[in-house]
């Protein structure tokens, strides 16, 4: 799976956008971009995944530069609860089971400040 | 809709005690895993069952056994548990479109976690 980098930490403003940058300069074609979130004492979370074009659910949107060596995830009026380490993974598009499992870095502290 | 589910939540053991993790989906999933997260590290890959009947060691398989009791259970044993086993232990389901070759666009749900403690 193609490396990825986040920042170690950041703040936000309770109500305001959060903007998570993620480096994946590696990346190949197949590879999907996925992005979890643990919050404290939480088993890790599922929020949103994409391949190239932007993509938007009820959690978050992502936004994939147009040579997908980054991307960047918003939580569009970031809560308290959205405290949590955030992760961004990079995963092949169809792989034998065998490889099928999650590699995760050291993610985004994220810290939502009233 | 209570997708994962593990049991016990907390648990600890003395050393050489033997214990088994439980883990249930709901959601009707082909696939099911079970990692472990160290403090400061990432979740490491122990067992995965791809589907139903199957089950395949992970990256730290040494020292657990697993049994995928039907489509919705998968369950870790510790035979004989050491302080090295000491951390908190995730399951995970996920869909796949067959046995062999999943396609990975398909999320991994965790449940809540089982920490674990071996004196």
């Amino acid at each position: 799976d193609a490396k990825t980098t986040q920042p170690p930490s950041m703040d936000c403003a309770e109500g305001r956008a959060a903007n998570l940058p993620c480096n994946h300069s590696t990346i190949s074609g197949n590879e999907y971009v996925y992005w979890y979130r643990q919050i404290h004492s939480q088993g890790p979370q599922y929020i949103i995944h994409g391949l190239k074009n932007n993509e938007t659910n009820e959690m978050a949107s992502l936004i994939i530069t147009e040579d997908r060596k980054s991307s960047t995830l918003i939580l569009p009026h970031a809560t308290l609860r959205d405290t949590a380490v955030y992760y961004c993974i990079v995963r092949p598009n169809r792989i034998k089971a065998a490889g099928n499992k999650l590699t995760f870095g050291g993610g985004t502290r994220v810290l939502v400040k009233p | 809709n209570a997708g994962v589910t593990q049991t016990p939540k907390f648990q600890v053991l003395k050393t050489g005690q033997s214990m088994t993790l439980q883990c249930a989906q709901d959601m009707n999933h082909n696939s099911m895993y079970w990692y472990r997260q160290d403090p400061g590290m990432g979740l490491r890959l122990i067992y995965y069952s791809a589907s139903e009947g199957t089950t395949d060691k992970g990256e730290v398989p040494n020292g657990y056994n697993v049994s995928r009791l039907n489509k919705r259970e998968f369950s870790l044993r510790l035979e004989s548990a050491a302080p090295s086993q000491t951390s908190v232990y995730f399951c995970a389901s996920s869909e796949a479109r067959n046995r062999v070759v999943t396609s990975s666009n398909q999320p991994q749900h965790f449940g809540d976690g089982t920490r674990l403690s071996i004196l």
